[in-house]
């Protein structure tokens, strides 16, 4: 059983920069969703997706969005980045859709925005 | 913003001692569940447990939910070198659709060996 992978592992970005992040699920999972945790902070929920569309939403703003795959791997993408956009992006994913499961996290992509 | 927030923010503890933290949250919830994370990395989950749920174990693992004080606590018996890590509570609340899982600011919890 493979579990879930991201990737860069790390990434500088310069402040106006897009950066596109990327996770492959756990096998047999068909659900996939987006962590942002800031330095000593708790991982705040961007979005999940289910079936290539987007089911539940945090308070970010729309310059993140994502993508997933009939693969269901799936990506993050985050425009105009900002220096508060710096944090550890986690991925999760789940055996089924809704947050009543739990959660299988990647290692995470550590960025930097200078 | 973060729904849940655990107590202590810090805990030093003896190898073999046994840990106790809390989760407070605001809102009602469908489930809590309970993440370990070792030195920024990726979250390993714990336990889960539903809102018609009081108790539940998991080898050295307990948790507890009182929905009418809105809060949980984990406890970890006989505390291990290898325990030493970040605790977070998450709370699972919505409709489909609409979910949402909220995390709390985090335990660190070190164990002396």
């Amino acid at each position: 059983e493979t579990g879930v992978t991201q990737s860069p592992t790390h990434l500088i970005k310069t402040r106006g920069q897009q950066v596109t992040l990327r996770c492959s699920s756990q096998s047999g999972h068909n659900t996939v969703s987006w962590y942002q945790q800031a330095l000593g902070q708790g991982p705040q929920f961007i979005f999940q997706y289910y079936r290539e569309e987007e089911n539940g939403r945090g308070n970010f703003p729309p310059r993140f969005s994502g993508l997933q795959f009939p693969n269901y791997s799936s990506e993050l993408n985050v425009n105009a980045l900002e220096l508060d956009d710096s944090a550890l992006y986690l991925c999760a994913s789940s055996p089924s859709v809704g947050l009543a499961y739990e959660q299988y996290f990647g290692p995470g992509t550590r960025l930097t925005v200078t | 913003s973060q729904q849940g927030e655990e107590d202590p923010q810090a805990l030093s503890i003896q190898e073999g001692e046994n840990a106790t933290m809390n989760c407070s949250y605001k809102t009602s919830i469908n489930n809590l569940q309970w993440y370990r994370q070792n030195s920024g990395r990726g979250l390993v989950h714990l336990i889960l447990i539903r809102s018609n749920e009081r108790e539940k174990h998991s080898g050295r693992l307990r948790v507890t939910l009182d929905t009418s004080k809105k809060s949980s606590s984990l406890l970890i018996t006989a505390s291990r070198a290898a325990d030493t890590a970040s605790y977070f509570c998450a709370t699972g609340r919505g409709n489909f659709g609409n979910e949402k899982l909220t995390f709390g600011t985090g335990t660190r919890l070190t164990i002396i060996p």
